[in-house]
């Protein structure tokens, strides 16, 4: 079983649509939780960012943490069909000795958006 | 003004060869990385360096060989190439020795080994 388990989909939504992303994770140290967007052929670009359990929300979109069941989601309000990329979570366990900067991401689920 | 910028952005080459990619951040992060995607996505993370010091070795064979010149280049060497490291390599940096500052990312060196 992977640390981090999300569904690659494809994901299609008309536009307008409110869009739900979902991970689960296994490993309880993790604390960071991370979404990023990822366009065809470029580098993933951080979306957002949370610390423990919680909502967060920026703009259009917000994440959720649910430490207990080890789920985290992000929801797309208003999906644009600039919005169509390949969603990463991603996440990491406390500071410390070799484990910081090391991301464990899930596969990524490709969303598109049409007009 | 790219913040962090890779080169070559593709890269075919033969079983055998050796090869070099080169990342370069301008974001004054003291932290950089290169993570492996392979054809899946899956995103995976190679090495990482603390102002030139390895910190993260992942279990990556040692064809494979990063080195920091200064805290703002982290390039990887590759020898004796296999099909099996075909894959988009990703150069990323961070602020930071703590886990809570986030990863920026380059734009990916697509490798195709044949």
């Amino acid at each position: 079983q992977k640390e981090v388990e999300q569904d690659p989909g494809p994901l299609s939504v008309p536009e307008g649509a409110i869009v739900s992303l979902n991970c689960t994770y296994s490993n309880s140290a993790f604390q960071y939780f991370m979404w990023y967007r990822q366009y065809s052929r470029k580098g993933p670009e951080l979306l957002m960012y949370t610390y423990s359990s919680g909502n967060k929300e920026d703009g259009r979109f917000t994440a959720q943490v649910d430490k207990s069941s080890k789920y985290i989601s992000l929801f797309i309000r208003d999906s644009q069909p600039s919005d169509s990329a390949t969603y990463l979570c991603a996440m990491s366990a406390r500071a410390g000795g070799t484990s910081y900067g090391k991301l464990t991401f899930g596969q990524g689920t490709i969303l598109t958006v049409h007009p | 003004d790219t913040a962090v910028s890779q080169t070559p952005k593709y890269l075919v080459t033969q079983m055998g060869n050796d090869k070099s990619i080169k990342c370069e951040q301008n974001l004054g992060h003291d932290t950089m990385y290169w993570y492996k995607q392979d054809s899946k996505k899956f995103l995976k993370i190679m090495f990482s360096y603390n102002n030139k010091e390895l910190i993260i070795n992942e279990t990556v064979p040692n064809r494979f060989s990063p080195k920091s010149p200064d805290k703002a280049h982290l390039n990887l060497h590759i020898n004796s190439l296999e099909l099996g490291d075909s894959a988009v390599y990703f150069c990323a940096s961070s602020r930071g020795r703590m886990n809570n500052s986030p990863l920026h990312f380059g734009n990916g060196t697509r490798l195709t080994v044949t």
